[in-house]
């Protein structure tokens, strides 16, 4: 089955400065990949998500970049914000004639330090 | 609010006990899916239904766990005889059912259980 990894497992950025957070996957079949916030005692929530079918993607301040040759892809926040402060889960599926829901990395809890 | 509500919210049991989540979907999502996050840890997949019909339940964590979704709308996970270990975050997401592409799939707020 699917397994992905995520890293950094912690990152501290200073407040105007870049975050970038990398996962790789391990089924060449995965075509879906979403990135999550969690804040604490929350659920996670969804901010971006991109399909094997492109290999950027970018909303406002936040970016995400496939590539499949590689089975990699990285999440990029840029001028951080206290408010970006939370923990970050990338993860990865394949179609849904597969029935293969979401599976995540271990998370990147960020700091956004003022 | 039209976003995936689960209940209760927190959950407080003695081991050995049956507890029972509710989770309600966004209406028009057809797919539902439960998560368990412990501490530390992205969410595990445990279960999922495609209306009525649960399409994948060998990732339930032991006998003790079960879930229904009997009119395909709400879902309910249940464990029965609750273990300390069974202590996590419980989630519950929702999402259209595609042909053939993944849609976006949103998470409720969790469930948190403590077994003491």
């Amino acid at each position: 089955g699917e397994n992905v990894e995520q890293h950094p497992s912690t990152l501290s950025v200073q407040e105007g400065d870049s975050a970038v957070i990398k996962c790789t996957y391990s089924d060449s079949a995965s075509n879906y990949f979403p990135w999550y916030k969690q804040e604490l005692g929350k659920g996670p929530q969804l901010i971006i998500d991109i399909r094997s079918n492109v290999g950027e993607k970018k909303d406002q301040r936040i970016a995400v970049t496939l590539n499949k040759t590689a089975k990699h892809f990285s999440l990029h926040i840029t001028e951080t914000q206290p408010e970006d402060s939370a923990v970050y889960f990338c993860a990865a599926s394949g179609p849904l004639s597969g029935n293969t829901p979401l599976v995540f990395g271990k998370g990147t809890r960020l700091s956004v330090i003022a | 609010d039209t976003g995936v509500s689960q209940d209760p919210r927190h959950k407080i049991t003695k081991r050995g006990q049956n507890v029972t989540f509710r989770c309600d979907p966004i209406s028009e999502h057809n797919r539902l899916y439960w998560y368990r996050q412990t501490l530390g840890q992205g969410p595990e997949f445990l279960t999922y239904f495609q209306n009525e019909a649960q399409l994948e339940k060998s990732r339930l964590l032991s006998d003790r766990f079960s879930a229904e979704r009997p009119k395909g709308s709400f879902s309910t996970l249940e464990i029965q005889r609750t273990e300390q270990g069974d202590s996590a975050m419980y989630l519950c997401a929702s999402s259209l059912g595609g042909n053939r592409m993944n849609t976006e799939a949103f998470f409720g707020q969790g469930t948190r259980l403590t077994v003491v």
